[in-house]
């Protein structure tokens, strides 16, 4: 599968727990997303990388998110002290560079989090 | 806040009939795109609409995109139940923003 991958792709922790997930984009995407999807509602940005420099974060990522993608190819989303309004899907996206097909973001299946 | 807001929020219609969604948004777009997303699964991109393009087609699926009343819409003819899903739309604001912002979605239940 060449796609994008997530892992896990569901966690279940407690109230102040800290959680990572891991992204793995398609190999020659060089930018990565981050979005946040609470139930019945559409994703909302959370940042993105262009290889490995974080070039944009929304402000809904709190200081207590924390994104990395250390080598410009997978990438790991941590959330420290969870909330139970952490509690949504957390996917992932990657896409080529502007200008180049549009920049279609591509998809992964999504880690789910519920916090206990 | 998203900027995207689909119409109707849930659509029930039977096999065969053709669903029609709408999406507004409030900033000027470099394109427009529409997402399939199954229950509790990734979103599968289903078409690319640029600002200067008017309609597009794939297969059973048009989209239209009016610029001047920032809106667009999708249409489905000849609903499958496979074609049970939400459905976003999410607008690209150019090469400098490159994240896209989506709509609260459609729910659409195609029944046999």
């Amino acid at each position: 599968d060449t796609g994008v991958s997530q892992d896990p792709r569901h966690k279940i922790t407690k109230r102040g727990q800290n959680v990572t997930f891991r992204c793995d984009p398609i190999s020659e995407h060089n930018r990565l997303y981050w979005y946040r999807q609470t139930l019945g509602q559409g994703p909302e940005f959370l940042t993105y990388f262009q290889n490995e420099a974080q070039l944009e974060k929304s402000r809904l990522l709190s200081d207590r998110f924390s994104a990395e993608r250390p080598k410009g190819s997978f990438s790991t989303l941590e959330i420290q002290r969870t909330e139970q309004g952490d509690s949504a899907m957390y996917l992932c996206a990657s896409s080529l560079p502007p200008g180049r097909k549009n920049n279609e973001q591509f998809f992964g299946p999504g880690t789910r989090l519920t916090v206990l | 806040s998203q900027q995207g807001e689909e119409d109707p929020q849930a659509l029930s219609i039977q096999e065969g009939e053709n669903a029609t969604m709408n999406c507004s948004y409030k900033t000027s777009i470099n394109n427009l795109q529409w997402y399939r997303q199954n229950s509790g699964r990734g979103l599968v991109h289903l078409i690319l609409i640029r600002s200067n393009e008017r309609e597009k087609h794939s297969g059973r699926l048009r989209v239209t995109l009016d610029t001047s009343k920032k809106s667009s819409s999708l249409l489905i003819t000849a609903s499958r139940a496979a074609d049970t899903a939400s459905y976003f739309c999410a607008t690209h604001e150019g090469a400098a923003g490159n994240k896209l912002t989506f709509g609260g979605g459609t729910r659409v239940l195609v029944k046999p």
